[in-house]
């Protein structure tokens, strides 16, 4: 069966340019979750969205970076005026969302980024 | 994706034998715990879960070990086969909200 799916797998871009990451949940998932892995910092949470919730925006590093969620399903990740320390790789992840326990997250490949 | 990367344990084991591998978690107030593994150039891969009602569950070739009153975890393969080789995170989930806080990760590296 599919998967989370993420794209660009990577993307090269300048420092000072906006970029957008995809992430397409698992079908069905309601819970949708934004992680970062840098070097050396491990993962982080970014953003988490939960059907038609306000999402919990407390992992977000700063007001560069925000997220949407459209239609629950899809979600894009932008980053705004990047710089080079937003350089990392970004994991979706998706759960099938409502339960009040801890539920197994599923993650995508991740989108690589490179900010020159 | 990379993990942490250059300062990152590593757990070098012969294939066949078993690994262990553990992790210190901080909230005690987590009830959920996850254990990923992550190969190179993919995302976390689920590989067992644990509730904090339990103290061991067993999986196919795996058992998570759950401490609570030392706030520790850990992760025992049987076994150990050379597609075993990534890096393992634990993951814990604490009972508002659904965020996980990630460990720093383990390397394990199988030698044939």
């Amino acid at each position: 069966g599919a998967g989370v799916s993420q794209s660009p797998s990577n993307k090269v871009t300048e420092k000072g340019k906006d970029v957008e990451l995809r992430c397409d949940p698992i079908s069905g998932h309601t819970a949708l979750y934004w992680y970062r892995q840098s070097l050396g910092q491990g993962l982080e949470f970014l953003i988490y969205f939960q059907g038609n919730s306000a999402p919990d925006k407390s992992g977000l590093p700063s007001d560069r970076f925000s997220a949407e969620r459209t239609g629950g399903s899809v979600s894009t990740l932008t980053i705004q005026r990047t710089q080079q320390e937003d350089s990392a790789v970004y994991l979706c992840a998706s759960s099938l969302g409502g339960s009040l326990q801890g539920e197994t997250q599923y993650f995508g490949p991740g989108t690589r980024l490179l900010v020159l | 994706g990379e993990s942490v990367g250059l300062h990152l344990p590593t757990l070098s084991v012969q294939e066949g034998d078993n690994s262990i591998i553990n992790c210190a978690y901080s909230n005690s107030a987590s009830d959920y715990f996850i254990w990923y593994k992550q190969e190179s150039g993919k995302g976390p891969q689920f590989i067992i879960d644990i509730r904090s009602n339990m103290d061991k569950r067993q999986g196919q070739r795996v058992t998570v070990l759950l401490n609570k009153t030392v706030k520790h975890l850990s992760l025992q393969i049987a076994a150990t086969q050379p597609g075993d080789s990534a890096v393992y995170f634990c993951a814990e989930q604490g009972a508002a909200g659904n965020k996980l806080t990630f460990g720093g990760g383990t390397r394990v590296l199988v030698k044939p």
